[in-house]
């Protein structure tokens, strides 16, 4: 069965350090991988998506940047964090299909809080 | 574009009873394919449920079931037999044909199961 990891689970950064959120995938192989953003109480932002080792879909303009150096690792980075960074991050994973019935499967999440 | 939305920001629900989250979506594209999660305060989101633009039939999957009415583009999601594990926020999700690597998420609703 797969299964999806991210870690740290809660990090707690001062304003201007950097960033890397960690998300690995065991079970599969060649996912399509998501990073997502949540603000407290509020809905889901695609951050990046990524179909395959290096390529890197962006869909938000903002200090942050995705890797995929291997093909179940995904890491969320940034040089500067802002205080709007602050938020739930959420890695997800899908089978690398068109099909429209395959769903996406989540991480554990990380709380990053920016101070 | 692809759209999903969710109005109800906030409900309440007596246990046992049964309760309808509302979505609705617009798309141009003639396969697609309707999601609904489940989030705990956790944060941890929860595959619930699935619809394909070509069922004919609406989904079920135990307690939840989705009314699908295609020509009003509305893929409520019904949970019967309210529980107090029932108790969280509930996204509704959609994934089109032609941009298949990307899911649109809707606000979200927070569902609260009264004892």
């Amino acid at each position: 069965s797969q299964t999806i990891h991210q870690w740290p689970a809660t990090l707690v950064q001062p304003v201007g350090s950097p960033l890397s959120l960690e998300c690995t995938v065991e079970g599969t192989s060649n996912p399509n991988l998501y990073w997502y953003r949540q603000a407290a109480g509020r809905g889901l932002q695609l951050l990046f998506y990524s179909i395959g080792i290096g390529q890197i879909s962006s869909e938000v303009p903002q200090n942050l940047s995705a890797s995929r150096p291997q093909d179940r690792q995904f890491i969320l980075s940034s040089k500067k964090l802002l205080l709007s960074d602050s938020g739930f991050y959420l890695c997800a994973w899908k089978h690398f299909s068109p099909k429209v019935e395959e769903t996406q499967y989540f991480g554990p999440g990380t709380r990053l809080l920016v101070l | 574009a692809q759209k999903i939305t969710q109005t109800q920001p906030g409900m309440f629900v007596q246990e046992k009873e049964a309760v309808t989250l509302d979505c609705t979506y617009d798309t141009s594209d003639q396969s697609y394919g309707l999601f609904w999660y489940k989030q705990p305060s956790s944060g941890e989101m929860i595959f619930l449920i699935y619809q394909g633009s070509y069922d004919e039939q609406n989904a079920t999957e135990g307690r939840y079931s989705l009314n699908f009415q295609k020509a009003r583009k509305s893929a409520n999601l019904v949970i019967s037999a309210s529980q107090l594990g029932d108790s969280a926020m509930y996204f509704c999700a959609m994934r089109g044909e032609y941009n298949f690597n990307k899911f649109y998420f809707g606000s979200g609703t927070k569902l609260n199961v009264k004892p």
